[in-house]
């Protein structure tokens, strides 16, 4: 099994959609979890810390669930400007040392 | 605040000739900054973890001989790929954790090597 695992799409969306992402991880002692975006040939951007109470930024929310080992990204109202590669970030157990799942493709058309 | 300046951005350079990527951390200090590569369509891959002030450790499949990094100062680290073939053509990127906790990771711009 595969540290981090995503689906990598893509996901084929209309305007004004909500669609939500997973990614699992296979170490439970992993501590830190974060959604990163990546636009094509460009460096990956934080979206959002993932934290175990989950948190909302807009029209973006993360969830962590421990129990499932996964991390989730749910995007309502979709934008056209939401297309991109979503990353999800989990830290190698206690070394911090980030891995990166290989992303998933949101393409939001109008 | 938390930038990580990546040069080149761009380098296309010969077969069997060596190319030095700087990372350098602006208003921060980074005891530890990452090295990644990324192929086309594919993840960020690990490289190797270097830490100022010590030997760099490199994730098992990447030549260290080859592979050559540097992190001299808290705020600047080098890779140099030596003796570069077209199969080491691909975006390398460097990223160093963020100050205080659950900030995340700072990356830099990326430096997109091509070996003709």
């Amino acid at each position: 099994r595969k540290e981090v695992e995503q689906d990598p799409g893509p996901f084929n969306v209309p305007e004004g959609a909500t669609v939500a992402f997973n990614c699992t991880y296979s170490n439970s002692a992993s501590q830190s979890f974060f959604w990163y975006r990546q636009d094509c040939r460009k460096e990956p951007k934080l979206l959002m810390s993932v934290y175990s109470s989950g948190n909302e930024d807009g029209r973006f929310t993360a969830q962590l669930n421990r129990a499932s080992q996964y991390i989730s990204l749910l995007i309502r109202d979709s934008k056209l400007s939401d297309s991109a590669t979503y990353l999800c970030v989990v830290n190698k157990g206690g070394s911090y040392i980030p891995t990166f799942g290989r992303g998933t493709s949101l393409i939001v058309h109008p | 605040g938390a930038v990580v300046s990546q040069h080149p951005s761009r380098v296309i350079c010969k077969s069997g000739t060596s190319v030095k990527i700087e990372c350098r951390s602006l208003d921060f200090q980074a005891t530890t900054m990452f090295w990644y590569r990324q192929f086309p369509k594919k993840s960020l891959m690990l490289m190797a973890t270097s830490n100022e002030g010590s030997k760099a450790t490199y994730e098992q499949g990447v030549e260290k001989d080859k592979f050559l990094i540097n992190h001299a100062s808290l705020t600047l680290s080098t890779l140099t790929v030596t003796s570069a073939h077209p199969e080491d053509s691909s975006f390398y990127i460097c990223s160093a954790e963020v100050p205080g906790q659950g900030r995340g990771y700072t990356f830099g711009s990326g430096t997109r090597l091509t070996v003709v």
